[in-house]
């Protein structure tokens, strides 16, 4: 088992809606969670951090479920700037990069 | 700012040559990455430096050596490259207290 698995989609959207993207990791000492956002043949960006009580940041809205360990992205209002691939990342450690491990991504396509 | 730098950006190899990947930042950034990034697979971590003078292998190793050289500069050797090293490579860097990894735009090696 991959120790962080996405749907790897695509998800096709009409601009407008709203999407969900769920992750699940399988290492429980996971501490500190992330989407970062790849634009096709472009290098990974940070898209946001996920904090244990669910944080928002603009249309982007992350959630954090431990006992279940998964974490989710909800992209509200989707804009065709959106389209790109959805990577979630983990780590078993706090206030550092070290030890990311990322997930193989979930590809959104908003269209008109 | 230049943030990360890589090269070169493109690169084609015949089996059993060698080649070194650069990367410096300029960020004053600890912490130096290096990932290869293949369809289906996601980024994989090759090997990492938490700071100047240390290097420690990551998830795939085999087949790289790294330098830390200074603060700035890590790079990544290819002694005798095979065909199953043909994929993009992004080196990454990040700061003390932060889980985010800044990455370069990354090297396409083809491996013939």
């Amino acid at each position: 088992r991959k120790e962080v698995e996405q749907d790897p989609g695509p998800f096709n959207v009409p601009e407008g809606a709203t999407v969900a993207f769920n992750c699940t990791y399988s290492n429980s000492a996971s501490q500190s969670f992330f989407w970062y956002r790849q634009d096709c043949r472009k290098e990974p960006k940070l898209l946001m951090s996920v904090y244990s009580s669910g944080n928002e940041d603009g249309r982007f809205t992350a959630q954090l479920n431990r006992a279940s360990q998964y974490i989710s992205l909800l992209i509200r209002d989707s804009k065709l700037s959106d389209s790109a691939t959805y990577l979630c990342v983990v780590t078993p450690f706090t206030g550092t990069a070290s030890k990311l491990t990322f997930g193989t991504g979930t590809r959104l396509q908003v269209t008109l | 700012n230049a943030g990360v730098t890589q090269t070169p950006k493109f690169q084609v190899l015949k089996t059993g040559q060698s080649m070194t990947l650069q990367c410096a930042q300029d960020m004053n950034h600890n912490s130096m990455y290096w990932y290869r990034q293949d369809p289906g697979m996601g980024l994989r971590l090759i090997y990492y430096s938490a700071s100047e003078g240390t290097t420690d292998k990551g998830e795939v190793p085999n087949g790289y050596n790294v330098s830390r050289l200074n603060k700035r500069e890590f790079s990544l050797r290819l002694e005798s490259a095979a065909p199953s090293q043909t994929s993009v490579y992004f080196c990454a860097s990040s700061g003390l207290g932060t889980g985010e990894a800044f990455f370069g735009q990354g090297t396409r090696l083809t491996v013939v």
